[in-house]
């Protein structure tokens, strides 16, 4: 089975432009999850998406917004682009939600890089 | 404090040595655990998890759990060089529905 898939896995940008990144879940998975990575830190949370509904929010600006689809593919999007959004975008996911202890699975990322 | 900690620095363990990794955490709510093993330039790969106390053995991984001093560890047994990489400690947040980081450990297995 195919694991997570994540486009374009590779993104350059100037600032001030729009982006959106593209994820597939396992199949099965109905639980998708985004994270934001930048050198030499974890990943950071941004989104969590359950059967279509937001389920979670980090600590990102509203400049950051995804959505779900019926299909359990999602997107990111992040507005207004600045040089600090310079990171390893990556997506994760799950049967379930996180708060049932399954365990996420995250595809290989997209790296976007801000001039 | 940090939600979750991994404080050792860069750990270089000879090829067929135990390599451990320690990692704390905040939330005493927190049920699910996680290791994670990032190769350079690559995205987490899921290697454990461990959701009761005690230890959980898989292969050559041993993940331990104390919830009441909030710790939880990895053991590397018999290193080997593909082992070289940094490891993720995460742990699943009931109230946000999302995984918690610790910033990670790199691991060099010296052949």
């Amino acid at each position: 089975d195919a694991g997570v898939t994540q486009s374009p896995t590779h993104l350059i940008k100037t600032r001030g432009q729009h982006v959106t990144l593209r994820c597939s879940p396992i199949s099965g998975h109905k639980s998708v999850s985004w994270y934001q990575q930048v050198l030499g830190q974890g990943p950071q949370f941004i989104f969590q998406y359950y059967e279509k509904e937001e389920r979670g929010r980090g600590n990102f600006p509203d400049r950051f917004s995804a959505r779900q689809f019926p299909n359990y593919s999602s997107e990111l999007n992040v507005n207004a682009l600045l040089l600090g959004d310079s990171a390893l975008y990556l997506c994760a996911s799950s049967l379930d939600s996180v708060i049932l202890g399954q365990p996420q699975h995250f595809g290989d990322g997209t790296r976007l890089s801000i001039l | 404090q940090k939600e979750v900690e991994q404080n050792s620095g860069p750990l270089s363990v000879p090829e067929g040595a135990i390599a451990s990794l320690n990692c704390t955490y905040s939330d005493r709510g927190s049920q699910s655990f996680f290791w994670y093993r990032q190769y350079s330039g690559k995205s987490p790969e899921l290697i454990m998890s461990i959701y009761s106390n005690g230890d959980k053995e898989d292969g050559r991984f041993t993940a331990q759990l104390n919830k009441a001093s909030q710790y939880v560890s990895l053991l590397i047994r018999d290193s080997q060089p593909s082992d070289s990489a940094t490891y993720l400690c995460a742990l699943g947040l009931y109230g946000n529905n999302r995984l918690a980081f610790g910033k990670g450990n790199q691991v060099v297995v010296i052949p």
